[in-house]
């Protein structure tokens, strides 16, 4: 069964720092490229980052370029995001999610996870 | 970076047609894909490509694109399609990004 799960989500003052998990199982993890996307609460969808099959490239949104972190560890079959410099603003659900080659589509999410920054 | 542009609500009757838009530039470069949301819920795909339903999903669900517009048509509407839904493509200022829509709420009445 393809799947994923995020973890590491919770409550972080502003300006502290948070790493996100995302393990995969029923697929073969080291051939995908694998996405963050994240909802804040009543919102709609924002796409955060990407990160290539092999670990070797990697691109943000503006809104997080320098503060977030995209990487993998295709031997753990895990996804991370290091989020840094926490702002309201990135109070959201996290879900990681992956794009076959050849869809250019979202086409397995996880369930997410929540992240809350407030003092 | 580019911007897409949806309708924030449309309501539909029980069996009906309903169709969906979703305007921006870099529709006329890339195909939407189209995801469907349930509260509490996690995105599921509708539509890639051209229009092309994942396994699982509905032959009811359909999608087209014209110049700077992708659609969604939902045909023959049921209770379970009361979602959210939300148009994706990459992004033109930078093709490695991805940009989402502004939502879609669709109400089956």
């Amino acid at each position: 069964q393809v799947q994923l799960v995020e973890s590491g989500g919770g409550v972080v003052q502003p300006g502290r720092s948070l790493r996100l998990s995302c393990a995969a199982s029923g697929f073969t993890f080291s051939s995908y490229a694998m996405h963050w996307v994240r909802q804040a609460p009543g919102k709609g969808l924002e796409w955060v980052a990407v990160i290539s099959s092999d670990g070797s490239n990697k691109y943000y949104a503006d809104s997080v370029k320098g503060r977030f972190t995209i990487s993998r560890d295709n031997s753990q079959n895990t996804l991370y995001l290091q989020m840094n410099s926490l702002r309201a603003e990135d109070t959201a659900v996290y879900y990681c999610a992956r794009i076959p080659g050849d869809w250019d589509a979202f086409d397995i999410w996880g369930r997410g996870t929540m992240v809350t920054v407030s003092s | 970076s580019s911007e897409l542009t949806q309708d924030p609500a449309v309501s539909v009757a029980l069996g009906q047609t309903v169709r969906i838009t979703c305007q921006g530039d870099s529709l006329r470069s890339y195909y939407a894909s189209w995801y469907q949301q349930k509260p509490g819920q996690a995105p599921v795909l509708v539509i890639y490509g051209k229009n092309n339903r994942p396994s699982g999903i509905p032959d009811r669900f359909s999608g087209s694109s014209s110049g700077n517009t992708a659609s969604l048509t939902i045909t023959g509407a049921q209770a379970e399609d009361e979602a959210d839904y939300y148009c994706n493509s990459r992004d033109t200022s930078s093709n490695h990004n991805y940009v989402f829509g502004t939502g879609t709420k669709v109400t089956v009445l």
